[in-house]
């Protein structure tokens, strides 16, 4: 399994500004994602972040406000642009398509970024 | 597109107990159906898949059983123990030729009682 890590853990912001959420995956993966997650929440998809080419948003969701970069084949940022209290949530990245890997199907998901917006 | 219900969205059961949480999804194209434990400030844990080609799959106390005609699947822990207590997510997708992301159930709280 792919082993994810995510920094920072968690971060208290003041409102207007802005935070980077960077995750590392320990081997290369073909498909990276981001997903926010309300306390007592389900997981919400925010985008797909797509190596070499600008990230694929869902609905609600906007590149203004949630830029992401992947770089390489291991590596992604999502940043939160002009915070809010309403953005207080937990960040999460996930990853799958291990290359190389048996488990193509599998997808795995990293700590999490706790965010609090003041 | 796809749309997961998930029931109950809290059980309790005592130590040693069986527990089974539902789902059920609306999109017949889905093809893959994992299971994630997510323990109190950690993130998701994969703990079980199964594809579409699949009716039960068992890994030591936990197995996931599938209808694909009905469109639900089951996620069963037997002989209950207090490490199990978490909220637990099920979610569906496609896989393969065309890859969609997960879509995911709303989560059951599941307290495990000593």
């Amino acid at each position: 399994s792919a082993v994810i890590s995510q920094k920072p853990s968690r971060d208290i912001c003041q409102r207007g500004t802005s935070l980077t959420i960077q995750c590392q995956v320990d081997s290369q993966v073909t498909m990276m994602f981001w997903y926010r997650q309300q306390p007592g929440q389900s997981l919400t998809l925010i985008a797909t972040a797509n190596q070499g080419s600008e990230a694929t948003y869902e609905s609600g969701f906007v590149i203004d406000k949630f830029p992401i970069s992947r770089p390489n084949l291991t590596f992604s940022t999502l940043t939160v642009s002009n915070m809010s209290p309403e953005d207080s949530s937990i960040y999460l990245c996930s990853a799958m398509g291990q290359i190389g890997g048996r488990a193509l199907w599998q997808q795995y998901f990293g700590p999490g970024t706790r965010l609090t917006v003041t | 597109g796809e749309n997961v219900e998930q029931h109950p969205s809290t059980l309790s059961v005592q130590e040693g107990d069986s527990a089974v949480i539902k789902c059920t999804y609306s999109d017949s194209a889905s093809n893959y159906f994992p299971w994630y434990k997510q323990e109190l400030g950690k993130g998701p844990q994969l703990i079980i898949d199964i594809r579409s080609n699949v009716g039960e799959k068992k890994d030591q106390r936990i197995a996931v059983t599938l209808n694909k005609t009905a469109k639900h699947f089951s996620l069963h822990i037997t002989e209950t123990q207090p490490e199990d207590s978490a909220v637990y997510f099920c979610a569906a997708s496609l896989r393969g030729a065309g890859n969609t992301p997960l879509v995911f159930g709303k989560g059951t709280r599941l307290s495990v009682i000593a």
